[in-house]
């Protein structure tokens, strides 16, 4: 039981390059989340999913697409990446109901974009 | 739109001396409030999760606190002990909503 996997760990990217950012989870989890996080600024949405087949828009979504591929993965997608989107990636997925909904997540995506 | 914040932002403190972490939101129309821990470069793991209708969780040496018309929940860390240095983020989740809002967390340093 691996829990949330992100790959990759690290990338360097020139401004203007794409790059797909990889989530799965094993938990059979329905909900998953994509966030930022930079200093000071604690965890920003950028996307969600509700189930295999929907997503959402969070707090931060300009610059990014999402798939989910199927109830296991969640992928982010950088079209052209600019410096601002320097910043570490978590993905996230959701267990449990009724009042008790926790989030598990991944160990992140450093991204640095010159 | 649901503030979170968590003051202060970094805490000292030696070995086993009893933490206190505070966290405070605008909106006390809450459906459940977490803490997370987060050791550097790592991701976040779940301590403790309050509902809206509890006032308090306890796991181990950790307890959390949660006054909702105060909009106020507190972790307590008993006997602090080095390997609890991390940094302690706490997340309220809105009533109907599906996103957590994060306040930017606590770094806690414990001294040996």
């Amino acid at each position: 039981n691996a829990g949330v996997t992100q790959t990759p760990k690290f990338q360097v990217l020139k401004t203007g390059q794409s790059m797909t950012l990889q989530c799965a989870q094993d938990m059979n989890h329905n909900s998953m989340y994509w966030y930022r996080q930079d200093p000071g600024m604690g965890l920003r949405l950028i996307y969600y999913s509700a189930s295999e087949g929907t997503t959402d828009k969070g707090e931060v979504p300009n610059g990014y697409n999402v798939s989910r591929l199927n109830k296991r993965e969640f992928s982010l997608r950088l079209e052209s990446a600019a410096p601002s989107q320097t910043s570490v990636y978590f993905c996230a997925s959701e267990g449990g109901g009724q009042g008790q909904e926790t989030q598990y997540f991944g160990p992140g995506t450093r991204l640095l974009v010159l | 739109k649901q503030e979170v914040t968590q003051i202060p932002a970094a805490l000292s403190v030696p070995e086993g001396e009893n933490l206190v972490l505070n966290c405070s939101f605008t909106d006390s129309a809450i459906y459940n409030l977490q803490w997370f821990r987060q050791d550097p470069g790592k991701g976040l793991t779940s301590l403790l999760l309050i509902q809206s209708s509890q006032r308090e969780q306890t796991s181990g040496r950790l307890n959390a606190s949660l006054d909702k018309s105060s909009g106020r929940s507190t972790l307590y860390i008993a006997a602090s002990q080095p390997g609890d240095s991390a940094t302690y983020l706490c997340a309220v989740r809105p009533v109907g909503d599906y996103k957590l809002s994060f306040g930017a967390g606590t770094t806690v340093t414990v001294r040996a």
